[in-house]
This record gives structure tokens, C-alpha cells and sequence, in this order.
């Protein structure tokens, strides 16, 4: 059974960093076609993909939010941490981490239950 | 960047079937997935690979893709079925991108 969990501060203040964990069990991300990924929803809007990191390390990140996005894992944990620098009321939204598998092509098999984060100072 | 863009609703009688349909250029050079969100819930995955269903995802959803288009398909939508749709496509251009949401209400 696979399940994710997100952990981290519900409240940051406007220019301050962000940093959520995900902590998951049931799977290994050391397992080829593996990858954890973190999507966010701001309140009554769509889904947004921020990142994600694969079983060998490799790490994407979302075009426009690039330079303020970090992905890492602790394989040993079973733990992936996303930090985000420079937060702004903007990004006050729900952050979802997400188990991904390969099969053709990548896709979100599982997703945590989220956690609200709001930006205010 | 690439944008898959969705109808912002649909809406549909218990028992008859429901398209939720969302377009992209070339989409169906890409495989395309699909997802539920009810209120207040995380999304769960419903359809991948264009037409794969996961396992306990109830054979009413169906998937396409073509062309342009890929498109979900509910038959005989049950009032369950109520909620936010979301599509979604990969590859190692676009990463990954997300559709702008669809609320299938169930009259």
C-alpha cells in the first residue's frame, strides 16, 4: 500500500523560504520508473506541477518557477524535501506530493492528502 | 510553453454518458491522463496512457486520444461521479502540464 505525506509550516510570510517533506511508504525510490513529484492547487483553481525527482537522482522543475525551486531525497528515509525560496500571497496554496511510475510515459499514480500553505505576513 | 485547455463544465443526467474533452497541439503525439478530484479531496488518478484504467477505477471511464483531442468519457455517470476533472500530459519537452479543469455536474 502506498501512501504520501506532507509536512511543513501552514503559515510563511512573504519572502521567506519554504521547505515541505514528503514522507512515503511503499515503495522505493531507488526502483528504476520510480519518481516522487510535488503539484500545487492555490484555492479554487487548477492544478499547477511543480517539480519531481526520479529514481536515479535526475530532477525536473516547472520553466517559470525554476530558479526558486529545489528538489532532494533521502532514499534511506523515504523522504523527498521541496524547497521554494522567495515565497510571495501567490503561492498560498494546497501542496501535493505525488508517487510517479513510469509506463510509456510518466504519470501521478498516488497523491498524498495535501497540506495548505499560506503565504501572509 | 504548451497548454491543454478544457471545457470549464459539463453537465450531464444520471444514467447518460458524459465527454469532457481537452486539446492541445499534437496531444495525440502524447499519451494523456486523467484525474478526479471530488471537494475537499486529493485527485485520484482515473485514467492513463490514454485509456488504461488503474486498478478499482469502475469501467464506466473511458479514455481517447487524437489528433488534438483526448477525451474522457463516463457512461452511465452515477451522481459519485460528481467532481473536477483534470487531464494531463508528458513528455520530455513539456515536462509535465496539467489541463485547466473541468466540473462535471450531474443534474
Amino acid at each position: 500500500q502506498i501512501t504520501l505525506k506532507e509536512s511543513g509550516p501552514t503559515l510563511v510570510k512573504p519572502t521567506q523560504t519554504l521547505t515541505l517533506t514528503c514522507t512515503f511508504s511503499g515503495f522505493s525510490l531507488s526502483k528504476s520508473g520510480v519518481g516522487v513529484g510535488w503539484i500545487r492547487q492555490p484555492p479554487g483553481k487548477a492544478l499547477e506541477w511543480l517539480t519531481v525527482i526520479y529514481w536515479d537522482d535526475d530532477k525536473r522543475y516547472s520553466p517559470s518557477l525554476k530558479s526558486r525551486l529545489t528538489i532532494t531525497k533521502d532514499t534511506s528515509k523515504n523522504q523527498v524535501v521541496l524547497t521554494m525560496t522567495n515565497m510571495d500571497p501567490v503561492d498560498t496554496a494546497t501542496y501535493y506530493c505525488t508517487h510517479l511510475l513510469y509506463s510509456s510515459t510518466w504519470y501521478f499514480n498516488y497523491w498524498g492528502q495535501g497540506t495548505l500553505v499560506t503565504v501572509s505576513s | 510553453s504548451y497548454e491543454l485547455t478544457q471545457p470549464p463544465s459539463v453537465s450531464v443526467f444520471p444514467g447518460q454518458t458524459a465527454s469532457i474533452t481537452c486539446s492541445g497541439d499534437k496531444l495525440g503525439d502524447r499519451y494523456a491522463c486523467w484525474y478526479q478530484q471530488k471537494p475537499g479531496q486529493s485527485p485520484v488518478l482515473v485514467i492513463y496512457q490514454d485509456n488504461k484504467r488503474p486498478s478499482g477505477i469502475p469501467e464506466r471511464f473511458s479514455g481517447s486520444n487524437s489528433g488534438n483531442t483526448a477525451t474522457l468519457t463516463i457512461s452511465g455517470t452515477q451522481a459519485m461521479d460528481e467532481a473536477d476533472y483534470y487531464c494531463q500530459a508528458w513528455d520530455s519537452t513539456i515536462n509535465y502540464v496539467f489541463g485547466t479543469g473541468t466540473k462535471v455536474t450531474v443534474l
